[in-house]
């Protein structure tokens, strides 16, 4: 059974930079022919796609975030990451990391909650 | 791309039968029929209890149930119990020239 595990800072300046790691056990990310996904749900919204990497390492991005936002996979640690660059109040969020399987997710993290705040 | 419209909140007695819509557009519940419902309960991964409209993963009780019609999908959860008391939210594939998913905002059910 697949599990994911979402680690990073809970607290980052506004201009700086986001980086989240997803830790996935149970499957292989560069290996297993799936989409690896980062999903964010800020307070009072809608949850929101921000993007995905399959096991080519080749990654689709929500055009809202392109300009910002880059999702990598590290094959030796079984990981893949976030990066969000300029944060700003906006990107206050309880972040998730999930597989997707033909466009469902089948298998989620807890989600960890990141401030943007100074 | 606009979020797709669920009500803030729904509720029920135990026993009986919900409705929750999410009203998307042409573009994306119209056109695909990849919409998928997840259970949340703060604290927990989200779950996945519909895909592909109607379609219930190994596991999922048979009081949930999807359908959709024109633009609009609708989770239908019968014999409500009071562990359905929790949060459920839509997703659908919107994407035309490119990958894109978009979700709903998020229905709160109250089992009374």
């Amino acid at each position: 059974q697949v599990q994911l595990r979402e680690s990073g800072p809970g607290l980052v300046k506004p201009s700086e930079t986001l980086s989240l790691i997803c830790s996935v056990s149970g499957a292989s990310v560069t290996r297993d022919n799936y989409y690896w996904t980062w999903v964010r749900l800020p307070p009072g919204k809608a949850l929101e796609w921000i993007g995905h990497i399959d096991n080519t390492g080749n990654t689709n991005y929500n055009p809202s975030l392109k300009s910002r936002v880059a999702i990598s996979a590290d094959k030796s640690k079984n990981q893949f990451s976030l990066s969000l660059r300029s944060v700003t109040t906006a990107d206050t969020a309880l972040y998730f990391c999930a597989r997707d399987v033909l466009q469902r997710f089948e298998s989620w993290g807890q989600g960890t909650l990141v401030d943007v705040s100074s | 791309q606009s979020a797709l419209t669920q009500p803030a909140s729904v509720s029920g007695s135990p026993g009986q039968t919900i409705t929750i819509s999410c009203a998307g557009t042409s573009s994306d519940v119209g056109k695909y029929d990849l919409v998928s419902w997840y259970q949340h309960h703060p604290g927990r991964p989200p779950q996945l209890i519909i895909y592909e409209v109607s379609k219930r993963p190994s596991g999922i009780s048979d009081r949930f149930s999807g359908y959709k019609s024109a633009n609009t999908a609708f989770l239908t959860i019968s014999g409500l119990q009071t562990e359905d008391d929790s949060s459920y939210f839509c997703c659908s594939y919107a994407g035309t020239s490119i990958f894109l998913l978009v979700f709903g905002g998020g229905t709160k059910l109250t089992v009374l």
